[in-house]
């Protein structure tokens, strides 16, 4: 069965970064986009960016441009994003989420268990 | 890319309907049917309910909706139940090959 399994809380101070690993699991995982949400304690979710596991490329939200890196490792089927300068504004819950572009539809069909980075001094 | 316009909250009674509206541009909601509905319960990740504008995921009650006019999409939750209690967020393909979501809607059943 599909399963994305994410890395534990991180606590980080302001200025540090913080990189959430995801690893896939239960199917092909350069057969599917890749993309990250966070949500912010008591708030909505907030879409960052996906990455195409087969070429590597990824799109970003123009709000992040330039704070966050989404990679993958294809050899252990884990998709990784990272922030850097953090901020308090960016403690959060940060998911992995599968999607599914074929002739069916365009669409999330599972998540990670989302890992909580908290930033604070 | 600017948030999607959503009601902060909807109420109705067990039993009733209720929609809740999802308002972009033409750049997203207008411009393609790649309009999707989550439900979340506290303390746990969202659920698709709603892809494509309308298409239902195998296993999600045919008591759950979607519809899109112009730049407008709506989630329409029929024959209220109390488990439907919950925040429901749309989110919606961009011309940017981005995603945006809503600010997400708080539905109490009364």
């Amino acid at each position: 069965q599909v399963q994305l399994v994410q890395s534990g809380a991180e606590v980080k101070k302001p200025g540090a970064s913080v990189k959430v690993s995801c690893k896939a699991s239960g199917y092909t995982f350069t057969g599917y986009y890749m993309h990250w949400v966070r949500q912010a304690p008591g708030q909505g979710l907030e879409w960052m960016g996906w990455i195409n596991p087969n070429s590597g490329g990824a799109i970003y939200a123009q709000k992040f441009q330039g704070r966050v890196t989404l990679t993958r490792d294809t050899s252990i089927s884990t998709a990784y994003v990272e922030l850097s300068r953090l901020r308090s504004d960016d403690t959060a819950v940060y998911y992995c989420v599968r999607y599914t572009y074929d002739t069916s539809g365009y669409y999330s069909d599972y998540w990670g268990q989302g890992t909580l980075v908290t930033v604070s001094s | 890319q600017s948030a999607l316009t959503q009601p902060a909250s909807v109420s109705g009674s067990p039993g009733q309907s209720i929609t809740i509206s999802c308002t972009g541009t033409n750049s997203d909601v207008g411009g393609y049917n790649y309009v999707s509905w989550y439900q979340q319960h506290p303390g746990k990740a969202p659920k698709l309910m709603i892809y494509d504008v309308s298409n239902r995921p195998s296993g999600v009650s045919n008591r759950f909706s979607g519809s899109k006019s112009g730049d407008t999409a709506s989630l329409t939750i029929s024959g209220l139940q109390a488990e439907d209690e919950a925040d429901y967020y749309c989110s919606s393909y961009t011309s940017s090959t981005t995603w945006v979501f809503g600010g997400g809607t708080r539905l109490t059943v009364l």
